[in-house]
């Protein structure tokens, strides 16, 4: 079956400092990979979506200096958040699909980011 | 611009009764609509994705039917389970080239005993 595993699921960083993440799809082509927030108490905030030979999207308030993402290959994609503080807390979720025409999303078990 | 709402924040009932978990979209395109579960501490799974054939999708004794008319696809459930108490959300997803996924802000569904 499909399934993405997410990696570190918890991490606890200094305000200022940065956090890298990494997703990796198994048994599927990870054509497109999304990369979500969820913030204590909120919904799935989209940060970027990323598809394979094109740009990376953006979100509004949301910038590549800050969330830079990678997305080599079909099977893996990384984001790190840089200079983190407290409003970036929360739990990021690495979406990841092989569109078609579905638009599913297999999620991955989530990074929490914790900033003190 | 594309958006999912749930209306919904908390819905508490007890067990054995019927479940209904309102959604409602807006969308400029023919979108594919989704129900994902969030159990506590885990990550969020797909329960239902709609069709583009008017079947009625079920999964685990949950159903969504796609009305285009009133642009909804609610959840239900004839009978709730303890097990059933969970986070949901609603999703879409565009037609269009943008392969994009938006969430509502999801139900919380608490079944009582």
């Amino acid at each position: 079956g499909a399934l993405v595993y997410q990696y570190p699921r918890r991490t606890i960083c200094k305000s200022g400092t940065s956090m890298r993440m990494e997703c990796q799809a198994v048994g599927f082509q990870a054509t497109s990979v999304a990369w979500y927030r969820q913030s204590p108490q909120k919904t799935f905030e989209l940060i970027a979506l990323s598809t394979v030979n094109s740009a990376i999207k953006y979100e509004q308030n949301f910038t590549q200096e800050k969330f830079p993402i990678s997305h080599p290959n079909l099977s893996f994609s990384s984001m790190t958040v840089l200079n983190a503080y407290l409003e970036d807390r929360g739990l990021y979720l690495c979406g990841a699909g092989d569109w078609g025409n579905t638009g599913q999303l297999y999620f991955g078990e989530g990074s929490k980011l914790t900033v003190l | 611009g594309d958006s999912v709402t749930q209306t919904e924040g908390l819905v508490t009932l007890t067990e054995g009764l019927p479940v209904m978990l309102n959604c409602t979209y807006q969308s400029t395109y023919s979108p594919f609509l989704f129900w994902y579960v969030q159990h506590l501490n885990e990550a969020p799974k797909l329960l239902l994705k709609s069709f583009t054939d008017n079947k009625r999708p079920e999964h685990q004794g949950f159903h969504a039917t796609l009305h285009k008319s009133s642009s909804s696809f609610h959840l239900q459930k004839s009978s709730a389970q303890l097990s059933d108490s969970a986070l949901y959300y609603c999703a879409l997803s565009l037609s269009s080239n943008t392969n994009k996924v938006v969430f509502g802000t999801g139900t919380r569904l608490q079944v009582l005993p």
